[in-house]
């Protein structure tokens, strides 16, 4: 069964400090890896797509990593901001279409200053 | 730019009451998407669409129905709400189908309770 686990289910971490949240995934076939944020209230906003063929990809002060060999992920966030308090969501493609996405159920993380 | 629109926020509906949400984008987006997002879960994929005329079912289509008569446009209509039709219920866009640089956008959701 196609599934997407991510780790810590939340995070408290004090601004300015980095943090690394995890995505494991067993979804075949493989397609891409998407990282969305969720503000609360909010409908996910995208922040990188990686294909197989791409390990690091970065937006700003967020860093995605991807190893298909593990089948592992990681978005590593930089010098936080309270701004950055959100869900983030692992999102796997199983094929080429956006309706065969497998979606984590998010890591919640908290900023406090 | 607008984005993705749905309306409305909020809802309270009795069981075995109907319902349309509205969805409305103005990317001129072939693609559109309805999900529900459930407390401590993924999102769940209701229908889709391909373009006007065209829909198809997704993963938890069952009490649900949509239509698509114009590329801005795809309601989400819910007959004899049940509670466990209790959620969030996004809709989204993609300007193209296949993979790369085709995320998807999100409207800021409908949260609905059904008593």
């Amino acid at each position: 069964k196609n599934q997407v686990e991510q780790s810590p289910q939340s995070l408290i971490i004090l601004e300015g400090k980095n943090c690394t949240l995890q995505c494991n995934y067993t979804v075949s076939p493989f397609s891409n890896l998407r990282w969305y944020k969720q503000d609360t209230g909010r409908g996910p906003v995208s922040l990188t797509i990686m294909t197989f063929s791409e390990n690091t990809k970065s937006n700003g002060r967020y860093t995605a990593t991807l190893d298909a060999d593990t089948k592992q992920s990681s978005l590593h966030i930089t010098a936080s901001q309270l701004s950055d308090s959100a869900s983030y969501i692992c999102v796997v493609s199983a094929g080429d279409s956006n309706y065969q996405l497998i979606w984590g159920a998010g890591t919640k993380l908290i900023i406090k200053p | 730019n607008a984005g993705v629109t749905q309306t409305p926020k909020f809802r309270i509906l009795k069981i075995g009451q109907s319902m349309t949400l509205q969805c409305t984008q103005d990317m001129n987006h072939n693609y559109m998407y309805w999900y529900r997002q459930d407390p401590g879960m993924g999102l769940k994929l209701i229908y889709y669409s391909v373009g006007a005329g065209i829909t198809d079912k997704g993963e938890v289509p069952n009490g649900y129905n949509v239509s698509r008569s114009t590329t801005e446009d795809f309601p989400l209509r819910l007959e004899l709400a049940a509670p466990s039709q209790t959620s969030v219920y996004f809709c989204a866009s993609s300007s193209i189908q296949g993979v790369g640089n085709s995320p998807l956008h999100f409207g800021n959701g409908t949260r609905l309770t059904v008593t």
